[in-house]
């Protein structure tokens, strides 16, 4: 599978984004996880989302931060921005065919 | 603590060697997949390496495959990546990934912070 995320995004505080993560044709039913990865530190699991749309945060992580699904699209729902979500979300797969990850483009979020 | 403590990295010349280790602490090692990750200059993640838990499986990306080996040691608690024939375009941030279950394949619930390779003449 390949995985596309838009370069950039952008909100004001405390409003809510959407990321999206598209799965390439005939790979829609593959689970997702998503990465925050901040300048200067490790990156961060958030959470894997499934072709369902259920989806499960990690240890730790604020329920600020929801996942969804549609078709082929995987999503990541941030509400209530805080100036400290500022940072690179990257998507990830893993395919049981060929033995390899794969990691999306990234997405790089501003905070407004 | 849980953490993972990667070192090894530094620079080195066009065809020239390294080994990278990723020191675990806080959690059952054995009980996770492992992987190498790395990060070029102005880019994204990729994916280059991983390995289940008994190191019977291992995967790798095809820009590093036939030249670098991934393997750890369980008792240890160290994933290591030895890489030889280095190229300009392997010069990254090289973080390792775990995967809460003995198969590489999966999200990646805990990352490190990384260790810099400069491959340069």
């Amino acid at each position: 599978p390949v995985l596309t995320q838009s370069s950039s995004a952008s909100a004001s505080l405390g409003s809510s984004v959407k990321l999206t993560c598209a799965l390439s044709s005939g790979h829609s039913g593959y689970i997702i996880a998503w990465h925050q990865h901040q300048p200067g530190k490790a990156p961060r699991y958030l959470m894997k989302v499934e072709r369902s749309g259920d989806y499960d945060r990690g240890s730790g992580i604020s329920d600020r931060f929801s996942g969804s699904s549609s078709g082929a699209d995987r999503y990541l729902t941030i509400s209530n921005l805080q100036s400290a979500d500022e940072g690179d979300y990257y998507c990830e797969t893993w395919d049981s065919d060929t033995h390899k990850v794969i990691f999306g483009g990234g997405t790089k979020l501003t905070v407004l | 603590e849980v953490q993972m403590v990667e070192s090894g990295g530094g620079v080195v010349r066009p065809g020239g060697s390294l080994r990278l280790s990723c020191a675990a602490s806080g959690f059952i090692f054995r009980d996770y997949g492992m992987s190498w990750v790395r990060q070029g200059p102005g880019k994204g993640l990729e994916w280059v390496s991983g390995v289940n838990w008994n190191g019977d499986g291992t995967g790798y990306a095809d820009s590093v495959k036939g030249r670098f080996t991934v393997s750890r040691d369980n008792t240890k608690n160290s994933l290591y990546l030895q890489m030889n024939s280095l190229r300009p375009e392997d010069t990254a941030l090289y973080l390792c990934a775990r995967v809460p279950y003995g198969n590489y394949l999966g999200a990646f619930d805990l990352w490190g912070q990384g260790t810099m390779v400069t491959v340069s003449s």
